[in-house]
């Protein structure tokens, strides 16, 4: 079955920096890569997704990249601010067939220092 | 447009007991699918719910079940409640079946 791997599992920044967290997956028949944020106390966001047409997908400050080959895909925050500061989950699934549930990553705790 | 609205928020619980959570979709959205999150698993898949009828199943034993209704709201079912059951419920829900899964806060189970 799918496996999903992230990095790093924590990563702080200081505010306008430029924050990266990186996935892995092992199924090469997942054709959708979705990434949420998970403030405490609440239910995972969705802040931005990808399909395996695409090779990159831009909104605002958040950016995501996939590299099909390498089975790698990237989440890229410029400019941080202290309210980016969460936790990050990547997400990997074969949308198409009878298969939808998502293979999630153990997260990327991410504070930004003002 | 609401989001997905999950009940109780909260709950305690004895081990042997059995306990339902409820989780009503976004309006417009027919399926429904349940996760676990635990700080050691990590957020893992229980099953998904479409037209009333599961599509999709997790690798959680047989105590762990779920319906769907008509106006999709949907409910998971824990029996004979175990130490390790604890831990934060979080239903999503997407249009169809391999759309954007959007989720709710979540039900907090403690079971002691």
């Amino acid at each position: 079955g799918e496996n999903v791997e992230q990095h790093p599992s924590t990563l702080s920044v200081q505010e306008g920096d430029s924050a990266v967290i990186k996935c892995t997956y092992s199924d090469s028949a997942s054709n959708y890569f979705p990434w949420y944020k998970q403030e405490l106390g609440k239910g995972p966001q969705l802040i931005i997704d990808i399909r395996s047409n695409v090779g990159e997908k831009k909104d605002q400050r958040i950016a995501v990249t996939l590299n099909k080959t390498a089975k790698h895909f990237s989440l890229h925050i410029t400019e941080t601010q202290p309210e980016d500061s969460a936790v990050y989950f990547c997400a990997a699934s074969f949308h198409g067939g009878s298969q939808g549930n998502l293979i999630f990553g153990k997260g990327t705790k991410l504070s930004v220092k003002p | 447009k609401a989001g997905v609205t999950q009940t109780p928020r909260y709950l305690i619980k004895t081990r042997g007991q059995q306990v339902t959570l409820s989780c009503s979709p976004i309006s417009g959205h027919r399926s429904v699918s349940w996760y676990q999150q635990t700080p050691g698993q990590g957020l893992q898949f229980l099953f998904e719910y479409f037209s009333e009828t599961q599509r999709n199943k997790g690798n959680f034993p047989g105590r762990f079940s779920g319906r769907q209704f008509s106006n999709s709201r949907s409910e998971m079912n824990v029996s004979t409640l175990e130490l390790g059951d604890s831990a934060l419920y979080l239903c999503a829900s997407s249009f169809s079946r391999g759309d954007e899964q959007y989720f709710g806060p979540g039900t907090r189970l403690t079971v002691t």
